[in-house]
């Protein structure tokens, strides 16, 4: 069965650092997500992505973050300048379609620990 | 904004005997709700999802069941596998111009052997 791939599955970094998380969704698949859950907590929605542009973003998703599609298969999602209190757990997912009367579930990927010293 | 709530952090059952998770939400244009399975170190599971034209969906051991009056959905599994034992996030969606999937806080499901 097809699946969402994340590399790496951990990742360190010291504070100020910028990272890039990599994402390979389904290939069939149309839209486009990342999500967060620092630990314990709740699975946050960061952005949404579709049709090569960023369709819905939260307000944790400030100018630090940005994301690409650079190449039709990979989804990466990049922080600038990482601070402490981004250390968490970020999930790639990817749906087929949205919509009223359309929706279909979200599949998400193994995702990357992030750590932040 | 809690527009999604499971109040249960935990919840313990005996193999074999029904758990019943809750989650209630607010936002009333919600129309697509979903049940995931998250075991530690992995991704969220798609288990089941029910449109809001709908009150039941069933899938093997999983039934969810969609009270919109109440702004309340479950997830009932029969009967209970330790394996099962795991956090559950329900989640929704919907509404005009947005396409993102709100989760709940989860449930920690423990099935006992």
């Amino acid at each position: 069965e097809p699946e969402v791939t994340q590399t790496p599955s951990h990742q360190v970094t010291q504070m100020g650092q910028e990272v890039i998380l990599r994402c390979v969704p389904i290939s069939n698949h149309l839209y486009f997500y990342w999500y967060r859950q620092i630990l314990g907590q709740k699975v946050e929605f960061l952005v949404s992505f579709y049709n090569n542009e960023i369709s819905e973003k939260s307000e944790i998703f400030d100018d630090q973050f940005s994301v690409e599609r650079p190449d039709g298969s990979n989804f990466t999602l990049k922080i600038r300048s990482t601070k402490l209190e981004d250390s968490a757990m970020y999930f790639c997912a990817s749906g087929q379609r949205q919509g009223k009367n359309l929706n279909s579930p979200l599949h998400f990927g193994n995702g990357t620990r992030l750590t932040v010293t | 904004d809690q527009q999604v709530k499971q109040n249960s952090p935990s919840l313990s059952v005996q193999e074999g005997r029904i758990s019943i998770l809750n989650c209630d939400y607010t936002n009333s244009m919600f129309d697509y709700f979903l049940w995931y399975k998250k075991y530690p170190a992995e991704g969220p599971t798609f288990l089941i999802s029910i449109s809001s034209i709908k009150d039941k969906n069933e899938d093997g051991r999983f039934t969810v069941f969609l009270n919109k009056s109440a702004k309340h959905l479950s997830l009932h599994i029969v009967p209970s596998q330790p394996g099962d034992s795991a956090v559950y996030f329900c989640a929704a969606s919907g509404g005009s111009g947005t396409y993102k999937y709100i989760f709940g806080t989860g449930t920690r499901l423990k099935v006992l052997a």
